[in-house]
């Protein structure tokens, strides 16, 4: 069974940084693109970053180009987000997913971890 | 600009059928997309993708009631006898060169 569990998230001060990971299992991690995606309270979802199976293409949203850095780790079967310069509309829950076999849309999630910018 | 529109929210009847719409913007009419459930307070859960032609793949485990179609730019997930537990929010995904991803705004689904 796939699984995904993030972990990292908390509140964090504006211009702060945090780095959220994402431990997966239940199938071959270095085969499989996978993704950020983040919901704002009470808002949609929003595609944040996504990184290809052997970590050699990085993808971001224009929104946090720059301040964020996704990796992998394929060794631990985790993933990464490191954010910095955080603002207050990065606050929001972040769900980590595994992509599919074309890698182009996602076929599981996990719950999610919420990140809190305020100060 | 590849864009997806869904209406924000759709009631129906427990027991009865609902059909949400996902349209793809213009010029983009042949995209394949996904759908996606979010129960309330939970992580998304795959449901299918669903191409232009109206073939469509499940996820493992997901009802025969849950069913799509697509028309022109327009694509669907029908719902057939609702259940209370079909009450979510309903996102569709799409994707493309140079923009990646992108989610429609969603469709909260009451079921009455």
């Amino acid at each position: 069974e796939v699984q995904l569990l993030e972990s990292g998230g908390g509140m964090v001060q504006p211009g702060g940084s945090l780095r959220l990971s994402c431990a997966a299992s239940g199938f071959t991690f270095s085969s499989y693109a996978m993704s950020w995606v983040r919901q704002a309270p009470g808002k949609g979802l929003e595609w944040v970053s996504s990184i290809s199976g052997s970590g050699g293409g990085t993808y971001y949203a224009d929104s946090v180009k720059g301040r964020f850095t996704i990796s992998r780790d394929t060794s631990k079967n985790t993933m990464y987000l490191q954010m910095s310069s955080l603002r207050g509309d990065d606050t929001a829950v972040y769900f980590c997913a595994k992509d599919s076999n074309s890698g182009s849309y996602s076929d599981c999630w996990g719950q999610g971890t919420l990140v809190t910018v305020s100060s | 600009q590849l864009v997806l529109t869904q209406s924000p929210s759709v009631s129906a009847s427990l027991g009865a059928s609902v059909k949400l719409t996902c349209t793809l913007s213009s010029g983009h009419s042949n995209y394949d997309i996904a759908w996606h459930q979010q129960q309330p307070e939970k992580g998304p859960r795959f449901l299918m993708k669903l191409n232009s032609d109206g073939s469509h793949h499940k996820g493992d485990g997901i009802p025969d009631r849950f069913s799509g179609s697509s028309s022109g730019a327009e694509r669907y997930l029908t719902i057939s006898s609702l259940q209370s537990e079909d009450e979510a929010d309903y996102y569709c995904q799409t994707w493309g060169t140079g923009i990646h991803v992108v989610f429609g705004g969603g469709t909260k689904l009451t079921v009455l």
